[in-house]
């Protein structure tokens, strides 16, 4: 079963702050997402990769960067977070070369942005 | 404009009645329409899934119809339970593309004793 793991759990910062989000999957899964989600708004996804170096952007990709350092780690930045930013993120990993790529989640980062 | 469109927001059921949740969308090229389940506190995981080619789909408790001509699915949960309570995301795939889902906005089930 995929394993993938999130850090920190909890973060608290000010608005205007820095914040670095960190997924890791040990199931050399090809595609990595990340996703907010928010009650009444589902889950939404902000940026995804399909490989080391890829990033493609998501449906609300504003105010946020992602990097995909390896096969394993995949990052989400945000440089200038805002209170709107408040919320459960989501990492989750798939392999293209299954019939029909289930994601597995992480589980999950609060981020509370003062 | 939401492709994947669930209802209820919120549902709320006795212990033992059938939960009926619902699914519709729009594009005609998508392929595959897997469930996820959210408990509180925990990771969305994948529940049950069903592809065009069939209008029915069973796991246990669990069905799936679907209806092809009104592009229209409904999960249906059977004798309900308090451990059933969560938010059930219906999401959607194009065809042949695995990249990414397409996802509702969720129904929260709450199931009372």
């Amino acid at each position: 079963e995929a394993a993938v793991t999130q850090s920190p759990r909890n973060k608290v910062t000010v608005t205007g702050g820095n914040v670095t989000l960190s997924c890791r999957q040990t199931n050399s899964h090809n595609y990595m997402y990340w996703y907010r989600q928010d009650t009444g708004h589902g889950l939404r996804l902000i940026h995804y990769s399909y490989g080391a170096g890829n990033l493609q952007i998501g449906d609300v990709p504003d105010g946020y960067k992602a990097t995909r350092t390896t096969q394993e780690d995949f990052f989400l930045l945000l440089e200038l977070a805002s209170p709107s930013q408040t919320s459960l993120y989501f990492c989750a990993s798939s392999d293209i070369g299954g019939a029909y790529a289930e994601q597995f989640f992480g589980p999950g980062t609060r981020l509370t942005v003062l | 404009q939401q492709q994947v469109r669930q209802s209820p927001q919120s549902l709320t059921v006795w212990e033992g009645e059938t939960a009926i949740l619902n699914c519709s969308y729009e594009d005609s090229t998508f392929d595959y329409f897997p469930w996820y389940r959210l408990f509180p506190g925990e990771s969305p995981a994948l529940l049950i899934a069903i592809r065009p080619v069939s209008n029915k789909k069973e796991d246990g408790r669990f069905t799936i119809f679907f209806n092809k001509r009104e592009k229209k699915l409904s999960l249906h949960i059977t004798d309900s339970q308090p451990g059933d309570s969560a938010t059930y995301f219906c999401a959607a795939r194009h065809v042949g593309d695995n990249s990414k889902l397409i996802w509702g906005l969720g129904t929260s089930l709450v199931v009372n004793p």
